[in-house]
């Protein structure tokens, strides 16, 4: 079965700083894989997805994330974040065909604290 | 357009009742799915409707869960005799659904569980 790691538990940045979320996966075959985000009291939104293509992904908000096929990751990147980006960051990986591929599996989140 | 609609948004209960969680997907989505949210086990995976069937139902944690959709659209999650580690966030999603869709989340009903 697949499995998906996030580096960070928490993260704390200042306005305007750069961010970076590592995600890793495990899985051998071809994956669609996405990130949602939940901001607090709201419910998870979709961010950005990755199916095929150019492996560089643009999302909502100015996030974005690269595909790196040779290391399984998939890190989510914004070059300066806003106090409104204070939210809870979950990756996750579906599996293109074959066994599973409905299931959704997640990381543990990123909680991602910005200080005005 | 409408999104995922999830009833009730809370729910409190005692131990050993039976609850009943209500899922309405987006409209024209024919996939279903429900997740678990709970501090120590993240999001986890219960189970997949595609249409009114479910094939698979391996998610489920214990034979006091079932699920059933009908009519390819509303869904209900029922846990019974209900346990402490059953609280948690139970979670709908909806997709389209083609293999490896995108799926798009409800807000969610907090168990609580006392």
């Amino acid at each position: 079965a697949q499995s998906v790691s996030q580096h960070n538990h928490h993260v704390i940045l200042s306005e305007a700083a750069s961010l970076e979320l590592g995600c890793n996966y495990s899985y051998g075959g071809t994956v669609n894989l996405f990130w949602y985000v939940q901001y607090p009291g709201q419910h998870l939104q979709l961010l950005l997805k990755y199916f095929s293509g150019d492996p560089l992904v643009k999302g909502i908000k100015g996030f974005e994330a690269e595909f790196i096929k040779s290391k399984f990751s998939f890190n989510l990147r914004k070059p300066s974040v806003q106090w409104s980006d204070t939210a809870e960051y979950f990756c996750a990986v579906i599996p293109y065909s074959g066994a599973g591929s409905y299931q959704l599996t997640f990381g543990k989140g990123t909680k991602l604290s910005v200080i005005p | 357009g409408a999104g995922v609609s999830q009833s009730p948004s809370n729910k409190v209960t005692e131990k050993g009742k039976d609850v009943e969680l209500r899922c309405d997907p987006i409209s024209g989505h024919t996939a279903l799915y429900w997740y678990r949210q709970s501090l120590g086990q993240g999001l986890e995976f219960l189970i997949y409707f595609q249409g009114n069937s479910a094939p698979d139902k391996s998610g489920l944690p214990s034979d006091r869960f079932s699920a059933e959709r009908t009519g390819g659209s509303v869904s209900t999650l029922t846990i019974q005799r209900t346990q402490q580690e059953d609280s948690a966030v139970y979670l709908c999603a909806s997709s389209p659904g083609q293999v490896a869709d995108t799926q798009y989340f409800g807000p969610g009903t907090r168990l609580t569980v006392l």
